[in-house]
C-alpha cells in the first residue's frame, strides 16, 4: 500500500542553523504534500503545504521543495530558533479515488539554545 | 480552535471493555480521517469517510470500528480493549475533492487498565 518514509527521526541542531527534514512517498498519484508541526501534547498543524504543479514553496524561514521524478520532498527550516523544537510530520494525499491522507512517522527537531 | 470538536478528551477504561469516541469535523467538511498516536509515536492511519461512506482504510485492526453519520459527524469504536491500545486517538477533517489542510481535533487520550 501507500507509504511515506521520513528521515531522520530525531534532529538536533544549535540555534540559528539549518534543518531538513526529508520525505519519500510510493503512490506516484500523490499530488499533494503538507509539513505538519506537533508541538508537546498539542494538535498537529499546518506550517506549509506544496502542490505537484510546483517545484518550491517559500513562506518566511521555512521553505519546501519537491521533486516528483524522484517521489522526494524535503522542509528546510533557516535561521531555527528554540520555539521550533517540535515534531514533524510530512503527508502525502491524493485525490485519485480515496483522498487518502498519509504521514511520515515524524521527526523530532531539538533546536539548542 | 480548529474548528474539529472531540469528545471525550480524556477515556480511562478497563481491558476488555468497549468505548465509542466522537469526532464533529469542520463545518462544510466532507472528509472525516482518524489516526492513532501512540507515546512518541507518528500519527497512524486509521481509516477515512467521505460523505458518509468508508473510503480508506488502513491498519485499523478488526476490533475497531467507526462510522460517519448524516450530519457528518464520526464515531470511531474500540471493543475488546487492550493494554497496547492507550493511545491518543485524532480526528481530522479536510474539504472535498480539493487536496487542503486536515484540521484536527485536540485527540482524545484513551488509557487502558
Amino acid at each position: 500500500g501507500e507509504n511515506v518514509e521520513q528521515h531522520p527521526s530525531t534532529l538536533s541542531v544549535q540555534e540559528g542553523d539549518s534543518a531538513v527534514i526529508k520525505c519519500t512517498y510510493s503512490d506516484s498519484a500523490s499530488n499533494y504534500f503538507p509539513w505538519y508541526k506537533q508541538e508537546l501534547g498539542k494538535r498537529p498543524q499546518l506550517i506549509i503545504d506544496i502542490r505537484s504543479n510546483v517545484g518550491e514553496k517559500k513562506d518566511q524561514r521555512i521553505a519546501v521543495t519537491l521533486n516528483k521524478t524522484a517521489k522526494h520532498f524535503s522542509l528546510h527550516i533557516t535561521e531555527t530558533q528554540p520555539e521550533d523544537s517540535a515534531v514533524y510530520f510530512c503527508a502525502a494525499s491524493t485525490t485519485s479515488g480515496t483522498y487518502k491522507y498519509i504521514f511520515g512517522t515524524g521527526t523530532r527537531l531539538k533546536v539548542l539554545a | 480552535d480548529s474548528g474539529v470538536t472531540q469528545t471525550p478528551k480524556h477515556l480511562i477504561t478497563a481491558t476488555g471493555q468497549r468505548v465509542t469516541l466522537r469526532c464533529s469535523p469542520r463545518s462544510g467538511d466532507l472528509s472525516v480521517y482518524w489516526y492513532q498516536q501512540s507515546l512518541d509515536q507518528g500519527l497512524q492511519f486509521l481509516i477515512q469517510y467521505y460523505n458518509g461512506e468508508e473510503r480508506a482504510k488502513g491498519n485499523i485492526l478488526e476490533r475497531f470500528s467507526a462510522q460517519q453519520f448524516p450530519d457528518l459527524h464520526s464515531e470511531l469504536n474500540l471493543s475488546s480493549l487492550e493494554l497496547g491500545d492507550s493511545a491518543l486517538y485524532f480526528c481530522a477533517s479536510s474539504e472535498h475533492r480539493v487536496n487542503t489542510e486536515a484540521f484536527f481535533g485536540q485527540g482524545t487520550r484513551l488509557t487502558v487498565v
